[in-house]
């Protein structure tokens, strides 16, 4: 079965610095990958969307990649702010009606 | 618009009574989810409807039942509750329009606890 990685460990990054979250997949490749933004006691709130053709998306200070050499995306956000300090998840769709999710990356940006 | 809706926000059950978690989305979407978010297992999809009147099983549907009754509304049942399904429940909605998935709304969540 299909299986998504995120790192399970917290980000610990300084304001202004850039954050880097990556989310890896097996088997192959999906149709297209979304990330979202969790808060606490929250629902997930939906960022960004890139598809398996497209290398690169941006939104704002938002960057998203998608290597299906390597299986990965990469999720950056650039000029980071306390305000930023959230969970983000990585969601894949494949050929169905349904999303699969990793687990999240805590991301903690500190003045 | 209030974009997707949970009731009840917080409910605490004892083992073997049963519950209806009712959704309600104002967007005309086609698509509706419910998942359970467990600490360290992510979002785990129970069941989903493709439109009115139908429903298919997730990853997790065991001891769980739904229905689509209205385009806007979603219901998740346990029928028998058990510890095991102690957790944060999110229902979702989306638009898909042939073969593009659009992004998922998700609701504040509901709070369950069964002791």
């Amino acid at each position: 079965s299909q299986k998504i990685e995120q790192n399970s460990e917290a980000l610990n990054i300084q304001e202004g610095k850039t954050a880097t979250l990556t989310c890896n997949y097996t088997n192959y490749s999906p149709a297209y990958l979304q990330w979202y933004r969790q808060d606490p006691g929250r629902g997930p709130v939906f960022l960004l969307l890139i598809r398996e053709n497209e290398k690169e998306k941006r939104k704002e200070r938002l960057k998203v990649t998608f290597d299906t050499t390597l299986k990965q995306s990469l999720f950056h956000i650039t000029a980071s702010q306390p305000a930023d300090s959230a969970t983000y998840l990585c969601a894949l769709r494949y050929n169905t009606d349904k999303l699969i999710f990793g687990t999240g990356t805590r991301l903690q940006v500190f003045p | 618009n209030a974009g997707v809706t949970q009731t009840p926000k917080f409910r605490v059950l004892k083992t073997g009574q049963s519950m209806t978690l009712l959704c309600a989305q104002d967007m005309n979407h086609e698509y509706m989810y419910w998942y359970r978010q467990d600490p360290g297992m992510g979002l785990r999809l129970i069941h989903y409807s493709v439109g009115e009147g139908t429903t298919a099983k997730g990853e997790v549907p065991d001891g769980y039942n739904v229905s689509r009754l209205k385009k806007q509304n979603f219901l998740l049942g346990l029928e028998s509750a058990a510890p095991s399904q102690t957790s944060v429940y999110f229902c979702a909605s989306s638009h898909n329009r042939g073969h593009l998935l659009y992004e998922q709304y998700f609701g504040p969540g509901t709070r369950l606890t069964v002791t």
